[in-house]
């Protein structure tokens, strides 16, 4: 079965702290992908990367950064974490155009 | 702009009965579609997809109908149970497989 594993799956942290949120995944896909999941917005692409080293904006990438330095392995960093990034952050991979593979998610609350 | 809708954010079916959940898209590159179910505090699992290349594809108990000219599909779940109670989403893929578009998600809750 593939994995993707998510360091936390909850979070709390103050306004202006730096945030890690970690995705690991065991099937060696190239893509590999961070959402973030609003009510009533659902699923809205932050980054993507298709190789190690590699990394595409998304519809929302303000206020993020991501780092692939393993092709397993897929950051998301919140430089400086604001109360509008309060939401449930959710990392997927992917081989080609077949279906992506979801974490179970992060809830991230920012206070 | 949204290239995958799901204009209904709700849905309620009694058990048993058909549960449609609809889709539309904009964009005719688009050529690959899927359809995932979130329950909450989970992250999203894959249900079905479809080719553009066929208009129907069946698994069990879901049905996944394609309308290109239309940019149209539906998932189709017969016969509902209250274990499908959940937030579904459509996505689709443009061919290259490095992004997909997903819908906003219908909530579909199936009364016992």
């Amino acid at each position: 079965d593939v994995k993707v594993t998510q360091s936390s799956r909850y979070l709390v942290k103050r306004t202006g702290e730096k945030v890690f949120l970690e995705c690991v995944q065991d099937m060696d896909h190239e893509n590999m992908f961070w959402y973030r999941q609003d009510p009533g917005l659902g699923l809205r692409l932050i980054y993507f990367s298709y190789d190690v080293k590699m990394k595409e904006k998304g519809d929302i990438p303000e206020g993020y950064s991501v780092s692939r330095e393993k092709k397993e392995r897929f950051s998301l960093i919140l430089e400086s974490a604001s109360t509008n990034q309060t939401s449930m952050y959710l990392c997927a991979s992917s081989s080609g155009q077949r279906q992506q593979y979801f974490g179970p998610g992060t809830r991230l609350t920012v206070t | 702009d949204q290239q995958v809708k799901q204009n209904s954010p709700s849905l309620s079916v009694q058990e048993g009965r058909i549960s449609i959940l609809n889709c539309d898209y904009t964009n005719s590159m688009f050529d690959y579609f899927l359809w995932y179910k979130k329950y909450p505090a989970e992250g999203p699992t894959f249900l079905i997809s479809i080719s553009s290349i066929k208009d129907k594809n069946e698994d069990g108990r879901f049905t996944v109908f394609l309308n290109k000219s239309a940019k149209h599909l539906s998932l189709h779940i017969v016969p509902s149970q209250p274990g499908d109670s959940a937030v579904y989403f459509c996505a689709a893929s443009d061919g290259t497989g490095n992004q997909f578009y997903f819908g906003t998600g219908t909530s579909l809750t199936v009364i016992p």
